[in-house]
């Protein structure tokens, strides 16, 4: 089990505004580290799509967002476009243990 | 332009050790605030941090993996060197190698997927 917790699955027509998930707890979100959204296209290496809970690297579209409350995050994705179909990652710190980092267990975006 | 680039063996039998090396260019390993990490994903799973070395060689490790892992740095080569011990099967997987800046991994090589198997 990962220590963040994403939904296995999201879906949504082009055009459309979809959401991922990303829970944590007192010892990560709670504790105050940000969140960082990765986005991994089949057969390629993760890329970072959001970093520090809102922030679009150079490149992104702004069709992606980030937002982080308490001990949730979420990655919003509007204007959904078929070559947005990947996997999801949340991460952030947990100081937990002597501390890590850590991943969600990713979310397959499918396009319909 | 910052690059990495993942080396090492695509097979190794279990119980071997395995030794990764991870080559980058443009950045400096001395410089403050720089890190480079391992993370690896198990076909078809998700992402698992294994470890990280700062500029100033403070290293972190896994918590369910320290006692298998060991992380080196050559600022010379512009290189990270990752080694495991004792691989088992449930080792079999791409490894990633990324920077760092004491945030997100904002740069990630193309990984390099190990096969543990007799």
């Amino acid at each position: 089990q990962s220590v963040l917790t994403q939904p296995p699955s999201v879906s949504g027509a082009p055009g459309q505004r979809v959401t991922v998930s990303c829970t944590g707890s007192s010892s990560n979100f709670g504790a105050g580290y940000d969140v960082h959204w990765y986005q991994q296209l089949p057969g390629t290496a993760p890329k970072l799509l959001i970093y520090d809970n809102n922030n679009r690297p150079s490149g992104v579209p702004d069709r992606f967002s980030g937002s982080k409350s308490g001990t949730s995050a979420s990655l919003a994705i509007t204007g959904l476009q078929a070559e947005d179909e990947a996997d999801y990652y949340c991460q952030s710190y947990d100081s937990g243990l002597s501390g890590s980092w850590v991943f969600g267990g990713g979310t397959k975006l499918t396009v319909l | 332009q910052i690059t990495l680039k993942e080396s090492g063996p695509t097979l190794v039998k279990p119980t071997q050790t395995l030794t990764l090396t991870c080559t980058f260019s443009g950045f400096s390993l001395t410089t403050g605030g720089v890190g480079v990490g391992w993370i690896r994903q198990p076909p078809g799973k998700a992402l698992e941090w294994l470890a990280l070395i700062y500029w100033d060689d403070d290293k972190r490790y896994s918590p369910s993996l320290k006692t298998r892992l060991t992380i080196t740095k050559d600022t010379s080569k512009n290189q990270v060197v990752l080694t495991m011990t004792n691989l088992d099967p449930v080792d079999t997987a791409t490894y990633y190698c990324a920077y760092t800046f004491g945030g997100p991994f904002d740069y990630w090589g193309q990984g390099t997927l190990v096969t543990v198997s007799s």
